[in-house]
C-alpha cells in the first residue's frame, strides 16, 4: 500500500497570506495525485488532479506542483472561504488502490 | 447539473447488513466508473470500492473484500453498496463519487453522503 503523509497536520495562516501544504508518497506515484478541500458537513471538493491541473471552476489562487514522491498545494492569497481541511490522494496503483493522506487543517491565524 | 444522492444509511447491529444506494443525475451514468469512499466520524477519507462502467470490473479495499459488494444498474442510473457482516469500524459517512475518466482514479463529483452506524 502506498502511504500518503501530509504536513503539517494543522496550519495557521492569516487571510491574504500564502499557504503551502505538503504531501509525501511512500513510493513514486509519478503525477497521479489529486487534492481535495473539505468543509464541515460537506463532501470533498476536487481542486487539483494530475498534481498540477486545476479542476473546473477552481480559482487560480490554488496551484499544485510536484512529481514522484513530493507534492505541494499552494494557496496564494487566502480568502475566508479557504479555511478547511485539505486531503491529497494518490491513484497510481493498478489494480486500483487509491489512498488518501490524513489531511491538513488550514485555520485562521 | 450533476448530482449524486446517497440513501440507505442507518443504525445496524454488528454482524448485520445494509444496502446503500446512489442515484445520479445530470450525466450519462453508463460512461463513468463509480466509487464509494467512506469517512469515519472525525477522521479522514478511505477508498472502499470501485466499479467500472459496465460492472464487469470491481475492486475493494482489503478491509471490506468478501463482506461488501458493489453493483450498478445503468438503466436506473444507480450505484449500490451491499454491506454485510458489518463491524463497528465500518461506522462512517459513505460517499459515492464519480471518476471522470476510467483510468484516472480521482473523483470530480461527490454526493453528500449517508451515515452508517454499526452499534449494539
Amino acid at each position: 500500500e502506498i502511504v500518503m503523509t501530509q504536513s503539517p497536520v494543522t496550519l495557521s495562516v492569516s487571510p491574504g497570506e500564502r499557504a503551502t501544504l505538503s504531501c509525501r508518497a511512500s513510493q513514486s506515484i509519478s503525477i497521479n495525485l489529486a487534492w481535495y478541500q473539505q468543509k464541515p458537513g460537506q463532501p470533498p471538493r476536487l481542486l487539483i488532479y494530475e498534481a498540477s491541473t486545476r479542476a473546473t471552476g477552481i480559482p487560480a489562487r490554488f496551484s499544485g506542483s510536484g512529481s514522484g514522491t513530493e507534492f505541494t498545494l499552494t494557496i496564494s492569497s487566502l480568502q475566508s472561504e479557504d479555511f478547511a481541511v485539505y486531503y491529497c490522494q494518490q491513484y497510481n496503483n493498478w489494480p486500483p488502490e487509491v489512498t488518501f493522506g490524513q489531511g491538513t487543517r488550514l485555520e485562521i491565524k | 447539473d450533476v448530482q449524486l444522492v446517497e440513501s440507505g444509511g442507518g443504525l445496524v447491529r454488528p454482524g448485520g447488513s445494509l444496502r446503500l444506494s446512489c442515484a445520479v443525475y445530470g450525466f450519462t451514468f453508463s460512461s463513468n466508473s463509480m466509487t464509494w469512499v467512506r469517512q469515519a466520524p472525525g477522521k479522514g477519507l478511505q477508498w472502499v470500492a470501485t466499479i467500472n462502467q459496465d460492472g464487469s470490473e470491481k475492486y475493494f479495499v482489503d478491509s471490506v473484500r468478501g463482506r461488501f459488494t458493489i453493483s450498478r444498474d445503468n438503466a436506473k442510473n444507480s450505484l449500490y453498496l451491499q454491506m454485510s457482516s458489518l463491524r463497528a469500524e465500518d461506522t462512517a459517512v459513505y460517499y459515492c463519487a464519480r471518476q471522470p475518466y476510467a483510468m484516472d482514479y480521482y473523483f470530480d463529483y461527490w454526493g453528500h453522503g449517508t451515515l452508517v452506524t454499526v452499534s449494539s
